[in-house]
């Protein structure tokens, strides 16, 4: 059974696409994460969201907007896409303080 | 504000020598510091962490760290290095028990050589 899962696992698009990754988490956990890492493997957090309401928005270009229709699920969609998006945007999920990533996914702007 | 610094952005060891990951943070309260680890093209898993118990913290895979206040520092070790520990690892702050907010440091590449 997997934890976190994200959809899809790459992501190849061109300049100024919408696209939109999906998280699921089956932990039954309160809280969701998105993050971003680039290229040299930083990992910065994007947003937070807990029992479905946003708690953390860190400084994000407005192009990317999350939405959790439940617990259980946190997306991820992103308007204009531009060369420095990519990146690979990982889900995570918490219940206290422990972390659960997703495996990732792979975005490729063109 | 919380921040965390990892010395060393690559760590070679040989095959059985000892591991050290240096962290080091800071944080207005008292921490709560983790330890991931990054197997290539894979998510994070937690390694170990540390919530204001025991200073010396045990984790998976025959990992530890210790938490050291005096030195601000949360040093990830392992007394033998194995082929297998060849991963990114990353250092994490957050401010405690009900914030959502963690701060990774920029990772450590650790290669084991043999």
């Amino acid at each position: 059974d997997t934890a976190v899962s994200q959809t899809p696992k790459y992501l190849v698009t061109q300049m100024g696409n919408d696209k939109s990754i999906k998280c699921e988490q089956n932990l039954g956990h309160d809280t969701m994460y998105w993050y971003k890492q680039d290229s040299k493997k930083f990992l910065k957090i994007m947003f937070s969201y807990n029992n479905k309401e946003l708690i953390i928005n860190e400084t994000v270009p407005n192009r990317f907007s999350p939405k959790s229709p439940d617990k259980a699920h946190l997306n991820l969609h992103i308007n204009s896409l531009e060369l420095g998006d990519s990146a690979v945007y990982f889900c995570a999920s918490s219940l206290g303080e422990t972390q659960y990533f997703g495996p990732g996914t792979r975005l490729l702007v063109l | 504000a919380q921040s965390v610094t990892q010395l060393g952005s690559h760590v070679s060891v040989s095959e059985g020598a000892l591991v050290l990951l240096r962290c080091n943070y800071s944080s207005s309260v008292p921490p709560y510091l983790f330890w991931y680890v990054q197997y290539p093209n894979q998510g994070l898993q937690l390694l170990l962490k540390y919530t204001s118990a025991a200073t010396l913290v045990k984790g998976i895979n025959g990992f530890e760290a210790e938490f050291k206040k005096s030195e601000t520092s949360f040093h990830l070790t392992k007394p033998s290095a194995h082929m297998s520990d060849a991963a990114e690892y990353f250092c994490a702050v957050s401010e405690g028990a009900g914030t959502y907010k963690y701060i990774f440091g920029t990772g450590t590449r650790l290669k084991v050589l043999a």
